[in-house]
């Protein structure tokens, strides 16, 4: 499709159960990323896929949080035992890189709002 | 290693006057540079991207933003604030080395715009 999909828009879990959000790319990019958005605005990097490899995952809470990207499938992120502070908005975005230098534009789905009671 | 600094976390300007919104970022390698708008409850919205040709760079809604690499700046403005400016903005940048893409995101500036 032509815009980044993200299911569900709303999330509701109690503390210690397991929440799964989903994002599908726009379809021919082939770099995927998950940002995490807290109340006060602002954006933390989560992890990022170059196709269904793992490109980046600097700033994902490894012990909790895990993501794919298979093939003919949408990609995941999946969080176990969510926590109260997991509450934010998950954005996922999708780019397709420039084959020259320089980087080209993210685009981002609407979110999905995880609310942890 | 890259970084962004948004100067202001909040600007409230009237209807009808100019908007600036200070951005200033450091990058080890050339990097390209966005402003994203966010209203509330909503997504982000590219308004415009520089990458390495002109710099300065005209996007939607009458925005417009000057790269100066001298100044490591990369300000957003518009000559007249609309109401319907009001939101949140994030200045951001990328590098990509050796097809690794890394982005970085500003902590954002609220845009209050007063009737």
């Amino acid at each position: 499709g032509e815009e980044v999909a993200q299911t569900p828009k709303h999330l509701v879990r109690g503390e210690g159960q397991k929440a799964k959000l989903y994002c599908a790319p726009i379809k021919g990019h082939s770099y995927v990323f998950w940002y995490q958005q807290v109340l006060k605005n602002e954006f933390k990097f989560l992890i990022s896929f170059q196709n269904e490899n793992v490109f980046d995952e600097t700033g994902m809470p490894k012990e909790r949080f895990s993501a794919k990207c298979l093939p003919n499938s949408p990609c995941s992120l999946e969080i176990q035992a969510t926590k109260l502070e997991d509450s934010a908005v998950y954005f996922c975005a999708s780019s397709q890189p420039d084959r020259g230098p320089t980087t080209d534009t993210q685009y981002f789905g609407p979110g999905t709002r995880l609310t942890v009671l | 290693a890259q970084s962004v600094t948004q100067l202001d976390s909040h600007v409230s300007v009237s209807e009808g006057t100019p908007v600036l919104l200070r951005c200033n970022y450091s990058s080890s390698y050339s990097p390209s540079l966005f402003w994203y708008v966010q209203h509330p409850n909503k997504g982000l919205q590219l308004l415009l991207k520089y990458t390495s040709a002109a710099t300065l760079v005209k996007g939607i809604n009458g925005f417009e933003a000057e790269f100066k690499k001298s100044e490591t700046s990369f300000h957003l403005t518009k000559p007249s604030a609309h109401m319907s400016d009001a939101a949140e903005y994030f200045c951001v940048v990328t590098i990509n080395s050796g097809g690794y893409q890394k982005v970085t995101f500003g902590t954002g500036t609220k845009l209050q715009v007063i009737p």
